[in-house]
């Protein structure tokens, strides 16, 4: 059973330009958080999507968004790079219900911003 | 202040002692208390999932949670070279989505 995956692993992106980074959740999980992971520190939510819709959002700006598919993979969008968006974007699934609480992680996006 | 905080170490202990981890936070509405490992080029995995107070135990882990003191715990018996990670502690209120707030982790070392 193939867990949450995430692509791509690593890539590198020049202040100003954009990245979309992409999830594939856990089989049987409706639910994709996404956090992101400064050097030496804890995740950050960023948003969560549910039903193609996102629920709920942590404090990130605008240039933050992304958006959930019928088949529940996800997409999240930065754009307008800066050097301070240098960091590990993780991809969370789980399912709906008293299983919530229970969050499978990707592998992880390392986005590297010159 | 963080809402959680956690010492981000590095910890290093020799192989087969016990190791004990902390976090402590800062909302009371927080009601689940979670404990996840962070392999080096890793997302965390879950190790540990307490609700309110109490212990927990699942083999050579035990998780506490103390409410009344804002302050949660991890401890690893007989620990291994293969504990060698960093530990995240991560909460979250009782509301219906699953936001988690973590601490910034803490990096243990067993050496053999």
């Amino acid at each position: 059973d193939a867990g949450v995956t995430q692509s791509p692993t690593h890539l590198i992106k020049t202040r100003g330009q954009q990245v979309t980074l992409r999830c594939s959740p856990k089989s049987g999980h409706d639910t994709v958080s996404w956090y992101q992971q400064a050097l030496g520190q804890g995740p950050q939510f960023i948003f969560q999507y549910y039903e193609e819709e996102e629920r709920q959002r942590g404090n990130f700006p605008d240039r933050f968004s992304g958006h959930q598919f019928p088949n529940y993979s996800s997409e999240l969008n930065v754009n307008a790079l800066l050097l301070g968006d240098s960091a590990l974007y993780l991809c969370a699934s789980s399912p709906q219900g008293l299983g919530a609480n229970v969050l499978t992680f990707g592998a992880g996006s390392r986005l590297t911003v010159l | 202040q963080k809402e959680v905080e956690q010492d981000p170490g590095p910890l290093s202990v020799p192989e087969g002692a016990i190791v004990s981890l902390n976090c402590t936070y800062s909302n009371s509405a927080f009601q689940y208390f979670m404990w996840y490992r962070q392999y080096s080029r890793k997302g965390p995995e879950l190790l540990m999932y307490t609700y309110s107070s109490g212990n927990k135990e699942d083999g050579r882990f035990t998780a506490q949670v103390d409410k009344s003191s804002k302050y949660i715990s991890l401890f690893i018996r007989d620990s291994q070279p293969s504990d060698s990670a960093t530990y995240l502690c991560a909460m979250r209120g009782s509301g219906g989505y699953n936001k988690l707030i973590f601490g910034a982790g803490t990096r243990l070392a067993v050496h053999p």
